[in-house]
């Protein structure tokens, strides 16, 4: 079993939409929680970094993270085109030895169209 | 300021050649990590550096890879003996500092394919 699970997609929206990416995952020892942006033939960018339970916000995205049920989100709202790329989680277990290194789950391919 | 820069873009090598990838962390950082992407998979951690010290190496897949960073600046990964399951897209990423909340920037990577 992989330690993160995310659904690759494809996943297509209209503009404007509200769009809602999930991961799970099973080590609980994970406590920081991070959604990067990669577009095609880029390196992944950093967009939210969290490291509680809850939400937070920062402009159309937002993250959220449950570590009672180890499910974390990202919301984007207004959806542009422009927002066409592969989102994928990614979570640190800096505490029990883990260091900062990030377990990434496999990537959600988003499509926005016009 | 630049950003991680990786060297080639891509590689095609055959089985049983070698192949050095390199990476030129962000000015001033001094965590230097490598990632792999085999293809349908997953990003996996390889290693991570601070300055010229292998911090922890427990993602390298066997023997046949050699990690360096020389003088903790830039860093180089050698496939030797490249074999057809190390094809994949190679990911470097530096980062700042490792207290509290850290942020890792990633280079465009560089696709190796083994035939």
């Amino acid at each position: 079993q992989k330690e993160v699970e995310q659904d690759p997609g494809p996943l297509s929206v209209p503009e404007g939409a509200i769009v809602s990416l999930n991961c799970t995952y099973s080590n609980s020892a994970f406590q920081y929680f991070m959604w990067y942006r990669q577009y095609s033939r880029k390196g992944p960018e950093l967009l939210m970094y969290t490291y509680s339970s809850g939400n937070k916000e920062d402009g159309r995205f937002t993250a959220q993270v449950d570590k009672s049920s180890k499910y974390i989100s990202l919301f984007i709202r207004d959806s542009q085109p422009s927002d066409s790329a592969t989102y994928l989680c990614a979570m640190t277990d800096p505490f029990t030895g883990g260091g900062n290194k990030l377990t990434f789950g496999t990537g959600t391919q988003l499509k926005v169209e016009l | 300021e630049a950003g991680v820069t990786q060297f080639p873009s891509h590689s095609v090598i055959e089985k049983g050649q070698t192949v050095t990838l390199r990476c030129d962390p962000i000015s001033g950082h001094d965590n230097l990590y490598w990632y792999r992407r085999v293809m349908g998979k997953e990003i996996k951690f390889l290693l991570h550096f601070v300055k010229e010290s292998k911090q922890d190496e427990s993602g390298m897949p066997n023997n046949r890879f050699l990690a360096e960073r020389t003088g903790g600046t830039y860093s180089t990964l050698k496939v030797q003996p490249a074999e057809l399951e190390d094809s994949g897209v190679y990911f470097c990423a530096s980062s700042q500092d490792r207290a509290g909340q850290e942020t890792q920037y990633f280079g465009p990577g560089t696709r190796l394919l083994v035939l």
